[in-house]
């Protein structure tokens, strides 16, 4: 099963530091960890993707447990902007390769 | 943006009637996926295309059928609109299929079936 699990909604204040949990305990060894945000009335878009190190790009960082059974996305300083519905998606090899997106973490962001 | 949209945006269809929804895509990705969101579901992937004439089923592809005759476009039919297939279409699109290529989505279309 490729699903993940995430918590159905968080808040954070604005510009204060938001950290997004995903546990994927079934996960492979080859199996990366992909986050997505979807903003209202738009299409999912690309955060950040990795496989065993943390990773960092201009939009987050991504935290990889040692053992890999869970992730962290987080989001240095939250604005407005940043409210939306995070998805952590872990694509696996097995089989036909494809997303399974779950319902995601509902990110509301305070001022 | 990335080079893909979909048309049309919205639109209204009766009950029985067929409705064609179109992606098209600038960036010569070989991989192209139609999802389908609901509230309560996430989204859930329709059918898939990895080449052109190369498609297969995802997760709840009956009532819809797709095709894929040149690289930039992919097409989504629904041959009989039922209300169930009411909700918010997204087409993606990916360079390769390998667990580190990510997606690129469209702005999705709005499809109300009365």
């Amino acid at each position: 099963d490729a699903k993940t699990t995430q918590p159905n909604s968080m808040e954070s204040n604005e510009e204060e530091p938001v950290h997004l949990p995903c546990n994927h305990s079934t996960i492979s060894g080859t199996d990366y960890i992909h986050w997505y945000r979807q903003l209202p009335s738009q299409g999912p878009e690309y955060v950040i993707h990795g496989l065993t190190s943390n990773v960092n790009n201009r939009m987050a960082s991504l935290a990889i447990a040692e053992d890999r059974k869970s992730s962290t996305l987080i989001l240095h300083r939250a604005t407005l902007r940043d409210a939306a519905v995070y998805y952590c998606i872990r694509p696996s090899l097995l089989g036909t390769y494809k997303y399974i997106f779950g319902t995601g973490t509902r990110l509301k962001v305070l001022a | 943006d990335a080079g893909i949209t979909q048309s049309p945006r919205h639109k209204v269809t009766e009950t029985g009637t067929p409705v064609t929804l179109r992606c098209h895509q600038t960036e010569n990705h070989r991989y192209m996926y139609w999802y389908r969101q609901d509230p309560g579901h996430g989204l859930r992937l329709i059918h898939y295309s990895y080449g052109v004439k190369d498609t297969d089923k995802g997760e709840v592809s009956d009532g819809y059928s797709v095709s894929r005759s040149k690289t930039e476009d992919f097409l989504l039919t629904l041959e009989s609109a039922t209300s169930s297939q009411t909700s918010v279409y997204f087409c993606a699109i990916s360079e390769g299929m390998g667990a580190g290529y990510g997606y690129t989505f469209g702005s999705g279309t709005r499809l109300t079936v009365v």
